[in-house]
Parts: C-alpha cells; sequence; structure tokens
C-alpha cells in the first residue's frame, strides 16, 4: 500500500539554527510529493511540491526540500529557523494517476530562544 | 483573492444527532476534496469530487457519511447518527486540474459529546 512516514513526531531547534525535517515515501511509480505547514488555528498551507524535473524544490517562506528516489526521501530544510516556523508540518504524496493526497502523521516543530 | 472557506469553523452536537458541514471553494476549481484529521494525525482523504460527481469515494468510513456537491461548487458533507470517533477536524480542499496543488480551508472542528 502507498504510503508516508514521517520518523519524527517532535523536533526541537534553536532559533538561526538549521533544520531538516524527514520524510519518506512507498510508492512504485515516482510520485508527487508536497510539505504542508499547519499553525494553530489555521489552514494547511502547501510549502512546496515535486512533480518531476530538477530534485532540489524551493519553496516559500525559505524552504527548501530535495527528492532522492534512491533513498525514496523527500527531506525539508531550512538553513536558519525562525521562532514563527513553530507548527506541524506534514508531507504527503499522491500518484501521477491519482487525486487524494496520503499525509504522514507530522512533524512538530518547536524552536526555542 | 479569496480562499477555501467552511462552515461552521466549531459544531458540538450530541451522539446519534445529524450534522452537516459547508465548504465553499476557491471561484473556478472544479476539483473538491473532504479529509478527517483526527487529533495527532494528518489528515486522511475522505471523498473527491470533479465538478458535480464524485469522482472517488473511496475514503468515506461508512454510509453515515455522505457528501454532495450539487452545482459544482459549494459542497455540504453530511454525517448522520453521529458517534463519538467521529470527532474530529473535516478540512475541505480545491484545486485546479492539471495542476493538482490542492488549497485546504481551515477546517470544522466536530465534537460529538
Amino acid at each position: 500500500a502507498q504510503s508516508v512516514t514521517q520518523p519524527d513526531i517532535h523536533i526541537t531547534v534553536s532559533e538561526g539554527a538549521s533544520l531538516e525535517l524527514r520524510c519518506n515515501y512507498s510508492y512504485g511509480a515516482t510520485p508527487y510529493l508536497f510539505w504542508y505547514v499547519q499553525s494553530p488555528g489555521q489552514g494547511l498551507q502547501l510549502l512546496l511540491k515535486y512533480f518531476s524535473g530538477d530534485t532540489l524544490v524551493q519553496g516559500i517562506k525559505g524552504f527548501e526540500a530535495e527528492f532522492k528516489r534512491s533513498q525514496s526521501s523527500f527531506n525539508l530544510r531550512k538553513p536558519s529557523v525562525h521562532w514563527s516556523d513553530a507548527a506541524e508540518y506534514f508531507c504527503a504524496s499522491n500518484s501521477n494517476s491519482g487525486y487524494a493526497l496520503n499525509f504522514g502523521k507530522g512533524t512538530s516543530l518547536l524552536v526555542t530562544p | 483573492g479569496a480562499g477555501v472557506s467552511q462552515t461552521p469553523s466549531n459544531k458540538v452536537t450530541e451522539k446519534g444527532k445529524y450534522v452537516e458541514l459547508r465548504c465553499d471553494p476557491i471561484s473556478g476549481h472544479t476539483a473538491l476534496y473532504w479529509y478527517r484529521q483526527s487529533l495527532g494525525q494528518g489528515p486522511e482523504f475522505l471523498i473527491y469530487f470533479q465538478g458535480t460527481g464524485a469522482a472517488d469515494d473511496s475514503g468515506l468510513p461508512n454510509d453515515r457519511f455522505f457528501a454532495v456537491r450539487p452545482e459544482g461548487s459549494v459542497s455540504t458533507l453530511k454525517i448522520q447518527r453521529t458517534e463519538r470517533g467521529d470527532s474530529a477536524v473535516y478540512l475541505c480542499a480545491s484545486s485546479s486540474l492539471p495542476t493538482n496543488e490542492q488549497f485546504f480551508g481551515p477546517g470544522t472542528r466536530l465534537t460529538v459529546l
């Protein structure tokens, strides 16, 4: 079955430090891959997406993600975290013939001063 | 422009009651999706509309759940004989194919007492 795994339930980083959130997928073909952020009381906001082509994808708010087929991963990175980045982050995927997004369980990011 | 809107933002009901949750997608978006997000989990797909028809309702948990989109715009998710296990945040998203980027509403938090 198709699945998305986010191994880390909680991550704590200091403000200004770098960030990497992990995401692994399980699909037969190359899926479409997404990262969403959810702040308290807010809807899910798309940070970036990968459909094909360049494996390093740039998103909003200074985030980027790299698709690595050999590792079935699509990790999210940011070089310097800001306190406002504290939120829940979801990795999601779907096959290129399907429409329903399949979400991971999320990683909760805490940013300390 | 206006994003996806959902009403009500919160709904508290008693076990056994009937509830309706409304979603107003982004104007011109032909695809509409419903997801359910339980506490500590990622969103789970319920149903997908293309235009007025339900193209994929494989995520609906049982026949107490039903959704309509009679004019291809606003959608209503209907839950009969609510159970405590139905308590969750119900998310609606819309997209303009073929980009497949889904834009999410803020959700309706349903609490069944």
